[in-house]
C-alpha cells in the first residue's frame, strides 16, 4: 500500500496570502496526484487532478505541481472560502489511498 | 442536476448489519464506476470499495474485505453497500463518488450518511 504524507498538518495564513501545501508518497505515483478540498460538515470536492490539472469550475488561484514522491499545492492569494482541510489522493495503485489532510487555518 | 444521494446509515449493534444506498441523476450511471469513501469521526478520508459500471470488476480495502458488499442498478441508477459483521471501527460517514473521467479519481461526491456502531 502506498503511503501519502501530508506536511504541514495545520497552516495558518492571512487573507490574501500564499499557501503551499505539501503531500510526499512513499513510492512513485508518476502523475496520478489528486488534491480535494473540504469544508466543515460538506463532502470532500476534487480541485486537481493529474497533479497539475484543475478540475471543472475551480478558479485559478489553485494550482499543483510535481511528480513521481512529491507534490505540491499552491493557493496563490487565499480568499475566506479557501480555509478547508485539503487531501491528496494517490490512484496510481490500488487500494487508492489519501494523505491524513492539512487544515488551512485563518492566521 | 447532477448529483449523488446517500441513504440508509444509522445507529447499528456490534456484530449488525446496515445496507446503504446511492442515488445517482444527472449523468448516465451505467458508464462509469463507483466508489464509497469512508471518514470517521474527526479523521481523514478511506476508500472503502468501487465497481466497474458493468459490475465486472470489484475492489475492496482489506479493512471491510469478507464483510462489505458493493452491489449496483443500473436501471434503477443506484449503488449500494451492504455492509454485515459490523465493528465499532466502522463507525463514520459512507460518501458515494463516481468515477467518471479517469479510473481512481473521485470526481462527484454525495453529500454522505452517518454509520455509528455501539451498544
Amino acid at each position: 500500500e502506498i503511503v501519502m504524507t501530508q506536511s504541514p498538518a495545520t497552516l495558518s495564513v492571512s487573507p490574501g496570502e500564499r499557501a503551499t501545501l505539501s503531500c510526499r508518497a512513499s513510492q512513485s505515483v508518476s502523475s496520478n496526484l489528486a488534491w480535494y478540498q473540504q469544508k466543515p460538515g460538506q463532502a470532500p470536492r476534487l480541485l486537481i487532478y493529474g497533479a497539475s490539472t484543475r478540475a471543472t469550475g475551480i478558479p485559478a488561484r489553485f494550482s499543483g505541481s510535481g511528480s513521481g514522491t512529491e507534490f505540491t499545492l499552491t493557493i496563490s492569494s487565499l480568499q475566506s472560502e479557501d480555509f478547508a482541510v485539503y487531501y491528496c489522493q494517490q490512484y496510481d495503485n490500488w487500494p487508492f489511498t489519501f494523505g491524513q489532510g492539512t487544515r488551512l487555518e485563518i492566521k | 442536476e447532477v448529483q449523488l444521494v446517500e441513504s440508509g446509515g444509522g445507529l447499528v449493534k456490534p456484530g449488525g448489519s446496515l445496507r446503504l444506498s446511492c442515488a445517482a441523476s444527472g449523468f448516465t450511471f451505467s458508464s462509469y464506476s463507483m466508489n464509497w469513501v469512508r471518514q470517521a469521526p474527526g479523521k481523514g478520508l478511506e476508500w472503502v470499495s468501487s465497481i466497474s459500471g458493468s459490475s465486472t470488476y470489484i475492489y475492496y480495502a482489506d479493512s471491510v474485505k469478507g464483510r462489505f458488499t458493493i452491489s449496483r442498478d443500473n436501471a434503477k441508477n443506484s449503488l449500494y453497500l451492504q455492509m454485515n459483521s459490523l465493528r465499532a471501527a466502522d463507525t463514520a460517514v459512507y460518501y458515494c463518488a463516481s468515477t467518471r473521467a479517469i479510473g481512481g479519481l473521485f470526481d462527484l461526491w454525495g453529500q454522505g450518511t452517518l454509520v455509528t456502531v455501539s451498544s
